[in-house]
C-alpha cells in the first residue's frame, strides 16, 4: 500500500514568487492535515481536511496560504507571494476517520521543503 | 491548552548505551501522547503511542516508554543504542476526538562508535 506522498521534495524560490506543494494521501483516508517545520523549531499544525471540507485551518500563518482538496483526494498547499518567513519543511500526514479502528495515529509524508530566497 | 516540552535538542550516546530521551507534556484533558521518528530523508514515523490501557508501551525497534500521570511525563528509553537508531525524534501530544498534534521541537540522537 502506497504511504503519503508529496511533491517536490524540495523547492527553492525567490521572494515574491509562487509555490504549490502537493500531497497524496494514503487510499481512503478521509483525513488530511498539513503541518510546518521552521528550521530549529517544533513542527506546527497548519490545517485539518475532512474529505473536501476544510475542519480546522487555525493554524494557517496568512491569507498567502491557500488550501484546497478538490474531490476530497489529493490537496494542493499554495503560498503566494512567498516571503522569506515561509521557508521550512511542510509535511503532510493523512488517518483514517475515527471509529472503529481508530488509532490517533497519523501516517506523514516525506515533506516538501521550501527555501525561499 | 497543550504543550510538550523535549529537553534536550541533541543526544549521543555510544553504541550500545541506554538510550533516554525526556518529554514532558501539559494538558487539561486525559491525553493520547505519541513519538515519531524522522530518519534522514525520509518521513515521520509512528515508534509508539499512549492513549490508554497499560503505561509502558512498547514500540518498533526495542523503543519503549512509561506514561506517568504524576510526573507528565512520557520518555523514551532502549536499553541498546544501535547505529540505526540515529535520527530526529519527536514527542507529540494530543486528546481523543483530535487528530490535531502539538510537537516538541525535536531531539536529534547521535550514536556513537
Amino acid at each position: 500500500e502506497a504511504g503519503v506522498t508529496q511533491f517536490p521534495s524540495h523547492s527553492v524560490i525567490e521572494k515574491g514568487q509562487t509555490v504549490t506543494l502537493r500531497c497524496d494521501p494514503i487510499s481512503g483516508h478521509d483525513n488530511l492535515y498539513w503541518y510546518r517545520r521552521v528550521m530549529g523549531k517544533e513542527i506546527k499544525f497548519l490545517l485539518h481536511f475532512v474529505k473536501e471540507s476544510k475542519q480546522d485551518e487555525s493554524g494557517m500563518p496568512n491569507n498567502r496560504f491557500l488550501a484546497e482538496r478538490t474531490g476530497g483526494t489529493y490537496s494542493t498547499l499554495k503560498v503566494q507571494p512567498a516571503e522569506l518567513e515561509d521557508s521550512g519543511v511542510y509535511f503532510c500526514a493523512s488517518s483514517q476517520v475515527q471509529g472503529q479502528g481508530y488509532t490517533g495515529e497519523l501516517f506523514f509524508g516525506e515533506g516538501s521543503r521550501l527555501t525561499v530566497l | 491548552a497543550q504543550s510538550v516540552t523535549q529537553l534536550g535538542s541533541h543526544v549521543s550516546v555510544s553504541e550500545g548505551a541506554l538510550v533516554l530521551l525526556r518529554c514532558n507534556y501539559s494538558s487539561s484533558v486525559p491525553p493520547y501522547l505519541f513519538w515519531y521518528v524522522q530518519y534522514p530523508n525520509q518521513g515521520l514515523q509512528l515508534l509508539l503511542k499512549y492513549t490508554t490501557g497499560a503505561t509502558l508501551v512498547k514500540g518498533i525497534n526495542g523503543f519503549e516508554a512509561e506514561f506517568k500521570k504524576s510526573e507528565t511525563s512520557f520518555h523514551l528509553t532502549k536499553p541498546s543504542a544501535h547505529m540505526s537508531d540515529a535520527a530526529e525524534y519527536f514527542c507529540a501530544v494530543t486528546t481523543s476526538g483530535t487528530y490535531k498534534y502539538i510537537f516538541g521541537t525535536g531531539t536529534r540522537l547521535k550514536v556513537l562508535a
